[in-house]
């Protein structure tokens, strides 16, 4: 069954950075992008990015342009999104998520990975 | 912000029916993009509700329907039932191919 399982907690210090990874299996890595998004606590989902991972290309949300990159191994199936600069308000749970074969929906989900950033 | 446009509340008694708006713009839902539905319970990541406009998966029930006209986009949920209380964001993209997202609206079911 498609699974998609992600890094633990993180916490960082304000400017530092941060790298989530995404495991997935189930399904082949590279026939589907995979998206990141993010949510605040008590916040609702902030869409953040996409890669194809059969190319590399990206494409990101304009308030994350030029402090998060997207990347992938095709060689372990794993997608990972690293933000750089980070800052109190980048505190929230990071989701990666399949897009679907049939229309561009999240069809399946990681479980989420919380990034603190405090100082 | 949110780019697409959701109440941040919806209530409804149970077994009555609730409907939940997505208002978009010709940028994102009115150029023609799919809309889809998550729901999403406290602690847990959003799970895949509407897809395609009003395609439901495997497993959801038929209580819940989705529908689209011009750049809005609406979910009905009827026969509420006290686990339907979750939080629920519809979903598009833009013509920069970015996803979008609504504000998100918290069901009660009274």
């Amino acid at each position: 069954q498609v699974r998609l399982v992600q890094s633990g907690t993180e916490v960082q210090k304000p400017g530092a950075s941060v790298k989530v990874s995404c495991r997935t299996s189930g399904y082949t890595f590279t026939d589907f992008y995979v998206h990141w998004v993010r949510q605040a606590p008590g916040q609702g989902l902030e869409w953040v990015g996409w890669i194809n991972p059969h190319s590399g290309d990206t494409n990101y949300a304009q308030t994350f342009q030029g402090r998060v990159a997207l990347t992938g191994d095709t060689s372990i199936n794993t997608a990972y999104m690293e933000v750089t600069g980070l800052r109190p308000d980048d505190t929230a749970v990071y989701y990666c998520a399949k897009e679907a074969v049939d229309n561009s929906c999240f069809d399946y989900w990681g479980q989420g990975s919380l990034v603190i950033v405090s100082s | 912000q949110s780019v697409l446009t959701q109440p941040p509340s919806v209530s409804g008694a149970a077994g009555q029916s609730v409907t939940i708006s997505c208002t978009g713009s010709s940028s994102n839902i009115g150029a023609g993009y799919d809309v889809h539905w998550y729901q999403q319970f406290p602690g847990t990541a959003p799970k895949l509700l509407i897809s395609g406009d009003r395609d439901r998966p495997s497993g959801v029930p038929d209580r819940f329907s989705g529908s689209k006209s011009g750049a809005s986009a609406s979910l009905a949920i009827t026969g509420l039932q006290a686990d339907d209380e979750a939080d629920y964001y519809c979903q598009s993209f833009d013509t920069s191919l970015r996803g979008v997202f609504g504000g998100g609206t918290k069901l009660t079911v009274l």
